[in-house]
């Protein structure tokens, strides 16, 4: 089992440039999450999925839209990206109504 | 608003010393308390809590929770160096299926 793997590891993007973060999962769970991780500031929720075919806001949505694609896929995309997103990404799994979480190994992104 | 708050934010050991870090929350009816460990990368679970007073232990590492009281301590005796990491709690509001993450406490172990 792969676990959640994040797609890709790394990216720089120049401001105003889009483009979409890649998660999937092998665990066949219920939920997925998109975190983004600050120095400072631990993990900030940016959107959810309790199961396939729904999507809620967490903490920090604004600037991002996710697609739940099936169960295992849950994607992230930044429209139009600005440098206040420089950040480094993280999504999660979990059972449904099980809370620990399983976590990607992240995505570094960059804005400038 | 749910809040989460770790103490200390940072903290430097030498090996074999023993450290409490604190986590205290501002959710009311929560489900579960849980700690995590981030190292290099991806965090990595420790613990769920969800009585008051039961201790969790594994290893050197043990954590308990005050529902009362509103916190959490995540205790590590005798620390390694393998032990430097991010300690991240977080917490599950009722309305569930989401954790709300404090900013976690850098620990470092020096030989």
């Amino acid at each position: 089992n792969a676990g959640v793997t994040q797609t890709p590891k790394f990216q720089v993007l120049k401001t105003g440039q889009s483009m979409t973060l890649q998660c999937a999962q092998d665990m066949n769970h219920n939920s997925m999450y998109w975190y983004r991780q600050d120095p400072g500031m631990g993990l900030r929720l940016i959107y959810y999925s309790a199961s396939e075919g729904t999507t809620d806001k967490g903490e920090v949505p604004n600037g991002y839209n996710v697609s739940r694609l099936n169960k295992r896929e849950f994607s992230l995309r930044l429209e139009s990206a600005a440098p206040s997103q420089t950040s480094v990404y993280f999504c999660a799994s979990s059972d449904q109504g099980y809370y620990e979480q399983y976590f990607g190994p992240g995505t570094r992104l960059t804005v400038t | 608003e749910d809040k989460v708050v770790q103490s200390p934010l940072s903290l430097v050991v030498h090996e074999g010393d023993t450290v409490t870090l604190n986590c205290s929350y501002e959710v009311t009816n929560f489900r579960s308390l849980l700690w995590y460990k981030q190292e290099k990368k991806a965090p990595t679970f420790l613990f769920m809590l969800t009585s008051s007073g039961i201790e969790k232990k594994s290893g050197r590492l043990s954590s308990i929770l005050d529902k009362k009281e509103l916190f959490s301590i995540l205790n590590i005796t005798a620390t390694q160096t393998g032990d430097s990491a991010i300690y991240l709690c977080a917490v599950e509001p009722p309305r569930g299926n989401k954790l709300v993450f404090g900013a976690g406490t850098i620990l470092r172990v020096k030989s």
